[in-house]
C-alpha cells in the first residue's frame, strides 16, 4: 500500500533560520506529491503541489521537488518566518484516473521563535 | 478562487441528537471527500463523491450518513454519536477523479464537533 513518512517534530527554529521538512513516500507507481499546511484551529491549505518525477513545487517562499530516485518530497524555505508556525502534511495521491483520498504523514509541527 | 466553505464552525451534540454538516463549493468541481481528523493526527479518508455519486465509503459507521444533492454540496448526516465521535471534519474538493493534478484536494476550514 502506499504510505507517507516525516519527521513529527515540534521542530524549534529561530525567525530568519534554514527549514527543511524531510518526506518520502512508498507507492505503486508514480504518484501525486503535496504539502498542505494547518495552522492553529483551521483546515488544510494546500501549500505546493508536484504531478510528475522532476517537478518543483513552490509557494509563499516555501519549495519541494519531487525526486523518484530518492522517493522524496522535501519541503524547504530560505528564511522562515514567525507566522510559518504550523503543522504541516505532506501527502500523496495515485495520479491514475479513480477514486482515492490522500495518504498523509502523521505531520510536522513546527514552531518559529522571534 | 479555491473556496470550499463549510457550516457550523463548531458543533456540540448530545449522544441522542441529530445534527448535519454542510460544505459548499462553486469552483465546478465534481468529487468532494469526508475525512476525520482526531487531534495532533492527520485526517483519515471517511467518503468520497463522484459525480454526485457515492465512491468510496470507508467503512465508516451508519451513524455518519452522507449526501450530496447536488455538484457543489455535500452534506453529513450525525445520528446517536459517541463521544469517541468528537473531532475535526473536514470537507474537500476536486477537479475530478481523473488524472494527475485534477484530483488535487481543496480543503474547508473544518467543522469542530464535540458529542458529549
Amino acid at each position: 500500500g502506499n504510505s507517507v513518512t516525516q519527521m513529527e517534530g515540534p521542530v524549534t527554529l529561530s525567525e530568519e533560520a534554514f527549514l527543511t521538512i524531510n518526506c518520502t513516500y512508498t507507492a505503486t507507481g508514480y504518484p501525486s506529491l503535496f504539502w498542505y499546511v494547518q495552522y492553529p484551529g483551521e483546515g488544510l491549505q494546500l501549500l505546493l503541489k508536484a504531478t510528475k518525477a522532476d517537478d518543483k513545487g513552490s509557494n509563499k517562499g516555501f519549495e519541494a521537488t519531487y525526486r523518484k530516485e530518492t522517493t522524496s518530497f522535501h519541503l524547504e524555505k530560505g528564511s522562515v518566518q514567525v507566522s510559518d508556525s504550523a503543522v504541516y502534511f505532506c501527502a500523496l495521491i495515485r495520479t491514475g484516473g479513480g477514486a482515492d483520498g490522500l495518504t498523509f504523514g502523521k505531520g510536522t509541527h513546527l514552531i518559529i521563535q522571534p | 478562487d479555491t473556496e470550499v466553505t463549510q457550516t457550523p464552525k463548531h458543533l456540540v451534540m448530545g449522544m441522542t441528537n441529530k445534527k448535519s454538516l454542510k460544505c459548499e463549493q462553486h469552483m465546478g468541481h465534481r468529487a468532494m471527500y469526508w475525512y476525520k481528523q482526531k487531534a495532533k493526527k492527520p485526517p483519515e479518508l471517511m467518503f468520497v463523491y463522484s459525480y454526485e455519486k457515492l465512491s468510496i465509503n470507508e467503512s465508516v459507521p451508519s451513524r455518519f450518513s452522507p449526501e450530496c444533492p447536488n455538484s457543489s454540496l455535500l452534506n453529513l448526516h450525525l445520528h446517536a454519536l459517541q463521544p469517541e465521535d468528537s473531532a475535526l471534519y473536514l470537507c474537500a474538493s476536486s477537479q475530478d477523479i481523473g488524472q494527475g493534478a485534477r484530483k488535487t484536494q481543496y480543503f474547508g476550514p473544518g467543522t469542530r464537533l464535540l458529542v458529549l
